[in-house]
């Protein structure tokens, strides 16, 4: 099986403007969870969407917002982009379903917001 | 809250040498454990997982790491280590019906030859 897939690998952005990330789960997979990854505040979970639906979130503020796809497939969106918002987007799939899943992750998209 | 803690932010180690990561974790059920790595500029490549049953856990690439309930601990071994293994770790605790994953902050692990 195809592994998790995300676009674009890479990204540079300027303050004010926004942002939005693509995330392709392992096929057959219902669950796809968003992390956000600096290096002062580690992995951080963002948000779980299981069929169309935010299923579980984290800590962040509004304009972090994310959507599924009929397919599975995930976008996450970041408006009003702030210097701090510079960090690896990784995306994590599992099949959601049995409540003791193993989450999978994509390579990452690596935001830069100058 | 389920939380994590990974004590060692860097770690070196001789090639051939053995190794001893830990993780100590803070939850009040049950907890599901895992350990990722990380090579720099990449995702998370999981190495193994603990769900119940036996303790002592095998992983990929001849890790593997002992669930201990009552020290809350999941430290990740390997015999011998090998340069191929330098990468960042990081352990994780989740929670049966939930897909959030809680970090430790990670453990860089550095091979000298």
């Amino acid at each position: 099986k195809a592994g998790v897939t995300q676009t674009p690998r890479y990204l540079i952005k300027t303050r004010g403007q926004q942002v939005t990330l693509s995330c392709s789960p392992i096929s057959g997979h219902r669950s796809v969870s968003w992390y956000q990854q600096t290096p002062g505040q580690g992995l951080q979970f963002l948000f779980e969407y299981f069929s169309e639906t935010q299923r579980n979130k984290g800590n962040f503020p509004g304009r972090f917002s994310g959507r599924q796809f009929s397919n599975s497939r995930s976008e996450m969106n970041v408006s009003t982009l702030e210097l701090g918002d510079s960090a690896l987007y990784l995306c994590a799939s599992s099949s959601g379903t049995s409540g003791r899943d193993t989450q999978y992750f994509g390579p990452g998209t690596r935001l830069t917001v100058l | 809250a389920q939380s994590v803690t990974q004590p060692d932010i860097h770690i070196t180690v001789s090639e051939g040498a053995s190794l001893e990561l830990r993780c100590n974790y803070s939850y009040g059920a049950t907890p599901y454990l895992f350990w990722y790595v990380q090579s720099p500029g990449q995702g998370l490549q999981l190495l193994l997982k603990y769900f119940s049953g036996d303790t002592l856990v095998q992983g990929i690439k001849g890790f593997e790491a002992e669930f201990k309930r009552s020290q809350s601990s999941f430290n990740l071994r390997k015999p011998s280590v090998h340069w191929s293994d330098a990468a960042e770790y990081f352990c994780a605790v989740g929670a049966q019906g939930n897909e959030k994953l809680t970090f430790g902050t990670g453990t860089r692990l550095t091979i000298i030859p």
